[in-house]
């Protein structure tokens, strides 16, 4: 299994414009979180789903962000407009309550670097 | 809501034993010890969990104290790969039980 797979990488844009980030989780795992990462905050969980759909969102900073889980292996976080101080690195990361290593392992991505100017 | 306190950072010498401890006295009946770590620039990585036993895996091995209030991460034989940031955290069994990340360890293997 190549892991949990985002895009893109890295991402610089201008304030108030549209960002999307996607993840492709692990094939069969059930969970879909993403968290985001800065120096002040630390890792941040944002919103998770179970089965496409969304159970806790929370931790979604306000309403310019959005995430949809359209089927079991792809997910996109929006960000709409940006704002400088969305510049970040956003996770997501996938796991399964019926996985052999046991729920709440959860298997991360590489990250997307957000800035926004 | 963080439920567990580690020391902000140490330092090892390669080849030697890491030993990372982790209090958690306020720990309920039911929530597991996980250990995740985060490599510069990399998402974190889960490495061991228990509940009550004493655990080992390839990475690395975890101890937790009878009363369950502090447990150590024990990275058998450092290398400079294992420089990162570990954390220690408390939480349910399943992924319900949301997995929230403190500041950890931040452990550094020098040659």
């Amino acid at each position: 299994d190549a892991g949990v797979i985002q895009s893109p990488r890295h991402e610089v844009t201008e304030m108030g414009q549209e960002v999307t980030l996607r993840c492709k989780p692990i094939s069969g795992h059930d969970y879909l979180f993403w968290y985001r990462q800065t120096m002040m905050r630390g890792l941040e969980l944002l919103i998770y789903f179970n089965n496409n759909v969304p159970i806790d969102d929370s931790g979604m900073p306000e309403d310019r962000f959005s995430a949809k889980m359209p089927n079991a292996s792809f997910s996109t976080l929006k960000i709409q407009p940006s704002e400088p101080r969305d510049s970040a690195v956003y996770f997501c990361a996938s796991s399964s309550d019926r996985a052999n290593t046991g729920a709440n392992v959860l298997t991360f991505g590489a990250g997307s670097r957000l800035t926004v100017l | 809501d963080a439920k567990t306190t580690q020391p902000p950072s140490m330092d090892c010498a390669e080849g030697r034993a890491a030993n990372l401890p982790c209090n958690h006295s306020t720990i309920s009946g039911n929530e597991y010890v996980y250990w995740y770590r985060q490599i510069h620039s990399q998402g974190p990585q889960y490495i061991i969990h228990g509940l009550k036993n004493n655990e080992t895996n390839e990475m690395a091995s975890l101890i937790i104290t009878e009363d369950r209030k502090s447990s150590t991460l024990i990275l058998p034989h450092a290398t400079l790969r294992d420089t990162a940031v570990y954390y220690c955290i408390v939480r349910g069994y399943y992924n319900t039980d949301k997995l929230i990340f403190g500041t950890g360890t931040r452990l550094q293997v020098f040659p």
